[in-house]
């Protein structure tokens, strides 16, 4: 069936560092991708999206960009700040249906 | 618009009691969806509704479990009997059936 597989966390970096999370997707045809974030005590908000392969979504200086050929969405920022410590959700929605899937959750702390 | 509300935010019971979790959808979305957020199994989702109808409910976990959607502004999602695996925080999110779910801010239930 449908799924998202991300990368294990808890993930500590320096401030201004580099992030990588890495997400690859199982699905039949074409689904959208998703990065979600949710910030302690709070309910997930959208932070990109991309909905063809090749497209790349952005949003907060965070970046994605949907590789159908390696079935993968990996998430990137240049430089984290102490405000983007929260957990990340990499999902997807089966064109089929109105479906979504969420990977288990990686959790991003950044120290200044 | 003031989102999707979730009540109540928290929520201890004694195991063998009822709970009727509460969740107002974002007016006109026609889509929504009761998710349960663990450690272990991450995000699940539980059931989900298209204009007030039941369409997926292969999430419930079991026969304890029911939701509901009278109309469209209101949904509940009732466990009865409850049991101390049971403690989660559940989310309800709305779409309007595009690529973006909205999510409240959880149900935090402790059943003891």
């Amino acid at each position: 069936g449908d799924s998202v597989t991300q990368m294990e966390g808890p993930v500590t970096l320096s401030e201004e560092a580099f992030l990588t999370i890495n997400c690859t997707y199982t699905a039949t045809g074409y689904p959208s991708l998703f990065w979600y974030v949710q910030y302690p005590g709070e309910g997930l908000q959208l932070l990109l999206k991309a909905t063809k392969a090749d497209d790349k979504g952005s949003n907060k200086g965070f970046e994605a960009t949907y590789r159908k050929e390696t079935t993968s969405f990996h998430l990137e920022k240049g430089s984290v700040q102490v405000s983007d410590s929260a957990v990340y959700f990499c999902a997807l929605r089966t064109n089929t249906g109105n479906q979504f899937y969420f990977g288990t959750g990686t959790s991003l702390t950044v120290i200044p | 618009d003031a989102g999707v509300i979730q009540s109540p935010r928290h929520e201890v019971t004694e195991m063998g009691q009822e709970v009727t979790l509460r969740c107002k959808p974002i007016s006109g979305h026609d889509y929504l969806f009761w998710y349960r957020q663990t450690m272990m199994r991450g995000l699940e989702l539980l059931i989900y509704f298209n204009n007030n109808v039941p369409i997926d409910d292969s999430g419930m976990p079991e026969d304890r479990f029911s939701a509901k959607m009278p109309n469209a502004s209101f949904s509940t999602l009732k466990i009865q009997p409850s049991e101390p695996r049971d403690s989660a925080v559940y989310f309800c999110a709305s779409s309007p059936g595009y690529e973006k779910l909205f999510f409240g801010s959880g149900t935090q239930l402790s059943v003891l």
